[in-house]
């Protein structure tokens, strides 16, 4: 997928750790989101930013934290893993104005807590 | 709060028929997405669709948008094994925010 890299692709946790996902873009994209995808839901929003130094909640945040120092990178952190994180984590790149507002998407981390 | 919606969940179809999805959504917008994803693997954008009466083709696939009715259909052509897959419409609301919402997705399978 165009430019966005997330790591790592799949990953067992016991619960309890903490963990970091990571999603980098080379794209210069303003916009950096999280959703997390589990069967018959769809992808649900965690977390996302619009630019560096600004992030919002999505719809379902609780038990992650993310911070955006710069425009390349927007971690997701998993500070005490619990089983219902168990899913896939896509990250999503977009960019601004009508010309840049494709959408798109890392290859997704795989993410099983035990 | 933006709501999503898609139609039919799941959708089983014969080779060589034409079939169409849903997508409607609950606020103003006038940026919405189309997107393909196989099992195991991430989206692939099909189609970005940004002003009212706006239509793209590729294919097979025919996709359009009716921001007055908060409506986009997603048309298939006489389907084909290979267009198997989920397919996902999200939404920008035009409310400032830029959250990109996503309706829970269409199983299609075609059946030979």
């Amino acid at each position: 997928n165009a430019g966005v890299t997330q790591t790592p692709k799949f990953q067992v946790l016991k619960t309890g750790q903490s963990m970091t996902l990571q999603c980098a873009q080379d794209m210069n994209h303003e916009y950096m989101s999280w959703y997390r995808q589990d069967p018959g839901m769809g992808l649900r929003l965690i977390h996302y930013s619009v630019g560096a130094g600004i992030t919002d909640q999505g719809e379902v945040p609780n038990g992650y934290n993310v911070s955006r120092s710069t425009t390349e990178d927007f971690p997701l952190r998993l500070l005490s893993a619990a089983p219902s994180q168990t899913s896939v984590y896509f990250c999503a790149v977009r960019g601004q104005g009508s010309m840049n507002t494709e959408a798109f998407f890392g290859q997704g981390t795989r993410l099983t807590v035990v | 709060e933006l709501k999503v919606e898609q139609n039919p969940l799941f959708l089983s179809m014969q080779e060589g028929k034409n079939y169409t999805i849903y997508c409607n959504y609950s606020t103003t917008s006038d940026r919405l997405y189309w997107y393909r994803q196989d099992p195991g693997k991430s989206l692939e954008s099909l189609f970005v669709l940004l002003s009212n009466g706006a239509v793209k083709q590729e294919g097979r696939l025919m996709a359009s948008l009716d921001t007055k009715a908060r409506l986009s259909t997603l048309h298939i052509t006489a389907a084909v094994h290979d267009l198997s897959a989920t397919y996902f419409c999200a939404v920008v609301s035009n409310f400032g925010n830029e959250k990109l919402t996503f309706g829970t997705g269409t199983r299609l399978t075609i059946i030979p």
